[in-house]
């Protein structure tokens, strides 16, 4: 079965510090990688991608992720981490086919602590 | 990039009313619109598929009385929900493929609508 999982509900960081959020799918197919950020109340915004090439992806606000195929893992990482990042971060993994849809996370809750 | 509206952003509705969420891609053709929901402190979760011209799919679970799905253009897709009850109240969140990018799957995700029925 295709399935995304984020094995960390919640997780608290200390402002500056560095944050990993976890991410491990199950796909048949050659899958497309995405990362999502949430702020309460609002749409999804597109952190980063990964369809092929570079292993290592870079993002916007700083954040990176490195897909690894022979872990299934697709983990987000960010070096410091500013109070404005706490949201909910989602995984989520695609196929390049028309008319197919994003399987979906259920997401990690970040919290910044000062 | 590419942007994706969703109208209203938030609308208050009685129960057993009707309510029409637009979904418009503002500067690309959107062959595919998805439809998710997402209920407080949850993921998102598929809905249906519509693409422009034919008939939604729907995912299991979803009942396609109730959540009427009408793609009539490549830049506007809606979805209305029928008889509206409280057990309705939720986040919907679309989605639009853009068919001129190629082969990548990459979806643009509108802003979302809240939905609440009293």
């Amino acid at each position: 079965a295709q399935s995304v999982t984020q094995p960390d509900i919640h997780i608290t960081v200390s402002e500056g510090a560095s944050l990993e959020l976890r991410c491990n799918y199950s796909y048949g197919a050659t899958p497309y990688l995405f990362w999502y950020v949430q702020s309460p109340g609002q749409g999804l915004q597109l952190l980063l991608k990964y369809f092929s090439g570079d292993t290592l992806v870079q993002g916007i606000k700083g954040f990176e992720a490195e897909f690894k195929r022979s872990q299934s893992s697709f983990n987000l990482r960010k070096p410091s981490v500013h109070w404005s990042d706490a949201a909910e971060y989602f995984c989520a993994v695609g196929a390049n086919q028309a008319g197919t849809a994003l399987i979906f996370g259920k997401g990690t809750t970040l919290s910044v602590s000062s | 990039g590419a942007v994706v509206s969703q109208h209203p952003s938030r609308v208050i509705c009685k129960s057993g009313t009707s309510v029409k969420i637009e979904c418009r891609s503002l500067d690309f053709q959107a062959t595919t619109m998805f439809w998710y929901r997402q209920f407080p402190k949850q993921s998102l979760m598929l809905m249906a598929t519509s693409n422009e011209g034919s008939k939604a799919t729907y995912e299991q679970g979803v009942e396609k009385d109730k959540f009427l799905i009408n793609h009539a253009s490549l830049t506007l897709s809606t979805l209305t929900v029928t008889s509206a009850h409280p057990e309705d109240s939720s986040f919907y969140i679309c989605s639009a493929r853009d068919g001129g990018m190629g082969s990548y799957n990459e979806q643009f995700f509108g802003p979302g609508t809240r939905l609440t029925v009293l």
